[in-house]
């Protein structure tokens, strides 16, 4: 079974700055996908960014990007340039490629993230 | 684009009651739905997954007499908290999936359940 560990119950920034958030899992899969998800207060989940682990280059999606280091099976989140409205639970997630046409996702416990003014 | 509708968002009723949760894809056919449950300060745990016009799948340790899963249409997925009580008390997360595999699933806004 896979299993996504963050370590970071909570964090905070200050706008305008960087931070990162850490995530890492457990999986003898050699072929699957790694995402962020963001929870905001509404608390409608929306997927941040993707990784497939088989692409070595790191995704980015405008102020976010990941350190995806696959021999460490660390996958953090890093955010440029913190906004109020990023302040949200961010989950990362599991997705291995087997097993059938259902793909499921195995969360972490999450980080909340509070973005300060 | 893909908006998927959770109802209610909120419900409160006595233990012994049956709950009914719905989950609506808006703007596309959800052609797989799954359902999960989130405890305070807790990641969220899948607890079923249906495909349209089929029996939902359980995951282990789920009671499938307990939560009942009903996918009849392709914009339309239910979830029944039967003969419910306050361990049941939670909150509910369904998203919706178009076309399988890969693609992206879309989640709803949630439920959140209170058994007194």
């Amino acid at each position: 079974a896979q299993t996504v560990t963050q370590s970071q119950p909570e964090m905070s920034v200050q706008e305008a700055e960087t931070v990162t958030l850490s995530c890492t899992y457990d999986t003898s899969e050699s072929n699957y996908y790694l995402f962020w998800y963001k929870q905001p207060p509404s608390r409608q989940m929306i997927l941040v960014i993707r990784q497939e682990a088989y692409k070595q280059q790191n995704a980015t999606e405008n102020r976010f990007s990941v350190n995806f280091q696959k021999a460490a099976k660390s996958f953090s989140l890093k955010i440029s340039d913190s906004q109020l409205g990023d302040t949200a639970m961010y989950f990362c997630a599991f997705m291995k490629l087997s097993g059938g046409s259902n793909y499921k996702l195995t969360f972490g416990k999450g980080t909340l993230l509070t973005v300060n003014p | 684009g893909a908006v998927v509708s959770q109802h209610p968002s909120r419900v409160i009723c006595k233990s012994g009651t049956s709950v009914k949760i719905e989950c609506r894809s808006l703007d596309f056919q959800a052609t797989t739905m799954f359902w999960y449950r989130q405890f305070p300060k807790q990641s969220l745990m899948l607890m079923a997954t249906s495909n349209e016009g089929s029996k939902a799948t359980y995951e282990q340790g789920v009671e499938k007499d307990k939560f009942l899963i009903n996918h009849a249409s392709l914009t339309l997925s239910t979830l029944t908290v039967t003969s419910a009580h306050p361990e049941d008390s939670s909150f509910y997360i369904c998203s919706a999936q178009t076309g399988g595999g890969l693609q992206p699933q879309h989640f709803g806004d949630g439920t959140r359940l209170s058994i007194l």
